[in-house]
């Protein structure tokens, strides 16, 4: 499979606990982004990678948020101190990187979170 | 106000019919995606268009940019088409076409 991965699909934890998630990109693809999606809603805008470099975060990313792309191929989420508010589904998604104008983003199954 | 817009929120149709979803924006936008979301959460893209129409297969979408509307067809639905269909616009600030703004999504169901 040559698509999106990401690791882990489910993640259950306790309100306070810090967890992480990897996302692996499509081999070539040089932008990788991250997304929250929340139950009934559309994915919403966390953060972007242009290689290793981390261009934009949203404002919705706290200080508890932090991504790393280290060497511009796999990247991280963690999110700090967890708290119940933060359940969603963590998409995340990249893309070659060519378009002028945009380019065809390729969606990872997501890391469904649950704290508790 | 959000700045995607998709109506109807669910759609239920009989396997055969013309289905219509549309999707209003009110930014300056670069490109429009149309994207399909199956329970489980996969997402895949369907169309990436910044003016005119895109056909594939039984699928059609068309962009008008001065009435900032964009509508997605499907041609003979057929239950496997059910699924949540969403809009997102990337945005044209500074050359920033790769932050996408989604709408909520489009439930449809097609019954057999």
């Amino acid at each position: 499979d040559t698509g999106v991965s990401q690791d882990p699909r489910h993640k259950i934890t306790k309100r306070g606990q810090n967890v992480t998630f990897r996302c692996d990109p499509i081999s070539e693809h040089n932008r990788l982004y991250w997304y929250r999606q929340t139950l009934g809603q559309g994915p919403e805008f966390l953060t972007y990678f242009q290689n290793e470099a981390q261009l934009e975060k949203s404002r919705l990313l706290s200080d508890r948020f932090s991504a790393e792309r280290p060497k511009g191929s796999f990247s991280t989420l963690e999110i700090q101190r967890t708290e119940q508010g933060d359940s969603a589904m963590y998409l995340c998604a990249s893309s070659l990187g060519a378009g002028g104008f945009g380019d065809t983003q390729y969606f990872g199954p997501g890391t469904r979170l649950t704290v508790l | 106000k959000n700045e995607v817009e998709q109506s109807p929120q669910n759609l239920t149709a009989q396997e055969g019919e013309f289905i219509t979803i549309n999707c209003s924006y009110s930014v300056g936008i670069s490109a429009l995606h149309w994207l399909q979301q199956h329970p489980g959460g996969g997402i895949v893209s369907l169309f990436m268009l910044s003016s005119g129409k895109k056909k594939h297969g039984r699928l059609i979408a068309t962009i008008n940019i001065q009435e900032k509307h964009s509508s997605l067809h499907i041609t003979a639905s057929h239950p496997r088409d059910s699924a949540v269909y969403i809009c997102a616009v990337g945005g044209n600030s500074g050359g920033s076409n790769y932050k996408l703004t989604f709408g909520k999504g489009t439930l449809l169901t097609v019954n057999p």
